[in-house]
């Protein structure tokens, strides 16, 4: 079956030291991949998408993610992570098999920046 | 903050019982998609609607159901409610049914008891 994958449930950065979200993906073909974030008590805020060309690819709030098909992966990056960066993230993706927008999301990485 | 309005806010109904959520779209989008977020869960796609039509659905039972008005509007209805409906429903707009990103409104949280 196509799907996204967060493989940690929380990720816990000091202040001003750079951040990583992990996403693995696994479908035939390329598919087109998004960042969300979701803070609390609100909807999922779009970061930034992958859909073909240039494998780095650079969003809102400084974030950036990097294409990786070789290993299927989709990892969201923060070179200087900031308190105000905690917040629930979701890696999506809609497959190559679907016509429209079906959006899959993997289960969420909470982001906990510390001061 | 994006264009997509929810309503209501929160609600509270019992089992059994039926319920419509609502949602407007983005300036210019002309296509709302639904998802359930369980607690603790990413979200879910229920359906989605591209002019008035309903365009995908996920693997949700026929008692949810939607519509999509010519203004683009949608609602989301849900027939004989179970407590396992109790979640956070979001909505998102688009344009059109390729690949483009989705815009979330705040949600709508459900409980059923």
């Amino acid at each position: 079956a196509q799907s996204v994958a967060q493989p940690e449930d929380q990720v816990n950065v000091a202040e001003g030291n750079p951040l990583t979200v992990k996403c693995t993906y696994s479908v035939s073909g390329n598919p087109y991949l998004f960042w969300y974030v979701q803070y609390p008590n609100r909807g999922l805020q779009f970061l930034l998408k992958y859909i073909t060309g240039d494998n780095l690819v650079k969003g809102s709030y400084g974030f950036e993610a990097e294409f990786n098909k070789s290993q299927t992966s989709f990892h969201l990056k923060k070179p200087s992570a900031l308190v105000s960066d905690s917040a629930l993230y979701f890696c999506a993706g809609i497959m190559t098999t679907d016509s429209w927008g079906k959006l899959q999301f993997g289960a969420g990485t909470q982001v906990v920046v510390t001061p | 903050e994006t264009g997509v309005t929810q309503s209501p806010t929160h609600l509270i109904k019992t089992r059994g019982q039926q319920v419509t959520l609502r949602c407007s779209s983005q300036s210019g989008h002309n296509t709302v998609s639904w998802y359930q977020q369980a607690l603790g869960q990413g979200p879910q796609f229920i359906f989605q609607y591209y002019r008035e039509e309903e365009n995908g659905r996920g693997n949700f039972p026929p008692r949810f159901s939607g519509l999509q008005f010519p203004n683009y509007s949608s609602e989301l209805n849900v027939n004989a409610l179970e407590l396992d409906d109790s979640a956070l429903y979001l909505c998102a707009s688009s344009f059109g049914t390729s690949r483009r990103e989705q815009y979330f409104g705040p949600g709508t949280r459900l409980t059923v008891t």
